[in-house]
């Protein structure tokens, strides 16, 4: 079955950087299209990003835009996300998740566990 | 920028049928969107129900379907369970550049 585990969280200063993982299996990783989605404590799902089957393209929301970087390793079958000068409003749980398809246009059909970014002085 | 819209909360009775939308600021939506929805329940990860206007995820009992209602995409549950009783959220595609953007979702109640 699909499965997507994601690692790398934790409690990160104002201005440092953290980056995240998310190890897939139970699929083909390498044909599919694969997003970042956080929620803030208490607030709604928001997207931050989305990266093609083969990583040729990549597009995030503008509140990310020039600070975090998504990137995947088709061999290891890892989905990476590299955040930085992060801020206190990136407070949140990151989730990954598989597209149905192959590009960035496919919306999800799975989701992770999540793991929780802290952005606190 | 482009808001996508859906109701705050939203109350049903067990055994009824709800029908919660997804609309934009601006415009219409129609399935070149590939309106999707998701459940979330407190404390877990969400789950898909519906992808592209109408298609059920895996193991999605059909009692949860998906449309274009006039202008808007919309989430259908007949015969409401208690366990139907969480957050729903839906995200529409607006192009490249653009990509993805969630609605603030809606707070579904059984009782």
């Amino acid at each position: 079955q699909v499965q997507l585990v994601e690692s790398g969280g934790g409690v990160v200063q104002p201005g440092r950087s953290l980056r995240l993982s998310c190890a897939a299996s139970g699929f083909t990783f390498s044909s599919y299209g694969t997003h970042w989605v956080r929620q803030p404590p208490g607030k709604g799902l928001e997207w931050v990003a989305v990266i093609s089957y083969d990583g040729g393209n990549k597009y995030y929301d503008d509140s990310v835009k020039g600070r975090f970087t998504v990137s995947r390793d088709n061999s290891q079958n890892t989905l990476y996300l590299q955040m930085n000068n992060l801020r206190a409003e990136d407070t949140a749980v990151y989730y990954c998740a598989k597209s149905i398809g192959y590009g960035y246009s496919y919306p999800i059909d799975y989701w992770g566990q999540g793991t929780l970014v802290t952005v606190y002085s | 920028q482009t808001v996508v819209t859906q109701e705050p909360s939203f109350s049903v009775s067990p055994g009824g049928t709800v029908t919660l939308t997804c609309g934009l600021s601006s415009g219409s939506v129609s399935t070149s969107y590939y309106p999707s929805w998701y459940q979330q329940t407190p404390g877990q990860a969400p789950r898909t129900l519906i992808y592209s206007t109408n298609t059920r995820s895996s193991g999605v009992p059909d009692r949860f379907s998906g449309s274009i209602l006039g202008n808007k995409a919309a989430l259908t549950i007949t015969g409401a369970q208690a366990d139907d009783e969480a957050d729903y959220y839906c995200v529409l595609y607006m192009g490249s550049g653009l990509s993805w953007v969630f609605g603030g979702g809606t707070k579904l109640t059984v009782l």
